[in-house]
């Protein structure tokens, strides 16, 4: 199984802050690296796909970048919509999502 | 507009099964796989399984080998998801989800169905 491992696990960050969030896959997935944002009691939404690839609709504040095994999700001035949990998947064999990272008020 | 609307909340003894349904409407519903993923309370995401809606046999995460069960009925565009023997362990929220590909991202998520098994 491929292990998805992101960093950190909270994220303490004010309005108009750059913030990124790692994941690292246990093994190469091929550019096949989804991000999701997910607030309290709702469903997950897909921000981005193959690691870099803005879903329709997402503000261009979100990015992606990375290959191999080392991904970033950046978020390049925080608005107050942003705080929530991001996870990343890979669907490169099967399917696998990172613990989640909680973006939090400072 | 594109959804997948899904059943509403379940309360199960342990022991018991459950069933809980995913209708999508607004796109061809064979042109997309369906998902399965819960969340425990307070817990990350878990994939369960995958279904094509054309055709085929479902693939389930092998922790569940035994214990669900994934259907479609293409005459109501409806997926379904079955667990049985259910534990405490299971409660959680269960959500379905589409993809174009069976190697592409998750685009829309359906609402959300939380299961509680509890004595």
């Amino acid at each position: 199984d491929i292990q998805m491992t992101q960093s950190p696990s909270t994220l303490s960050a004010s309005v108009g802050d750059r913030v990124t969030i790692t994941c690292r896959a246990s093994q190469s997935i091929s550019g096949r690296l989804a991000w999701y944002q997910q607030k309290p009691g709702k469903a997950p939404k897909l921000l981005i796909y193959t690691a870099s690839t803005l879903q329709s609709g997402v503000p261009s504040r979100f990015s992606g970048s990375g290959s191999g095994t080392e991904f970033t999700l950046t978020i390049s001035s925080l608005q107050p919509d942003d705080f929530a949990t991001y996870y990343c998947q890979q669907y490169n064999h099967f399917w696998t999502f990172g613990q989640g990272t909680k973006v939090e008020i400072k | 507009q594109v959804q997948l609307v899904q059943s509403g909340a379940e309360v199960k003894k342990p022991g018991a099964s459950v069933r809980v349904s995913c209708k999508a409407s607004g796109y061809t519903f064979t042109n997309y796989y369906i998902y399965w993923v819960r969340q425990a309370p307070g817990q990350g995401l878990e994939w369960m399984g995958i279904i094509n809606p054309s055709g085929g046999s479902p693939n389930y995460a092998q922790n569940l080998q035994g214990r669900v069960t994934m259907t479609r009925d293409t005459s109501t565009s409806t997926v379904y998801m079955e667990l049985s023997t259910l534990r405490s362990e299971d409660t959680a929220m269960y959500f379905c989800a589409r993809s174009y590909g069976d190697r592409d991202a998750f685009d829309i998520w359906g609402q959300g169905t939380m299961v509680t098994v509890s004595s």
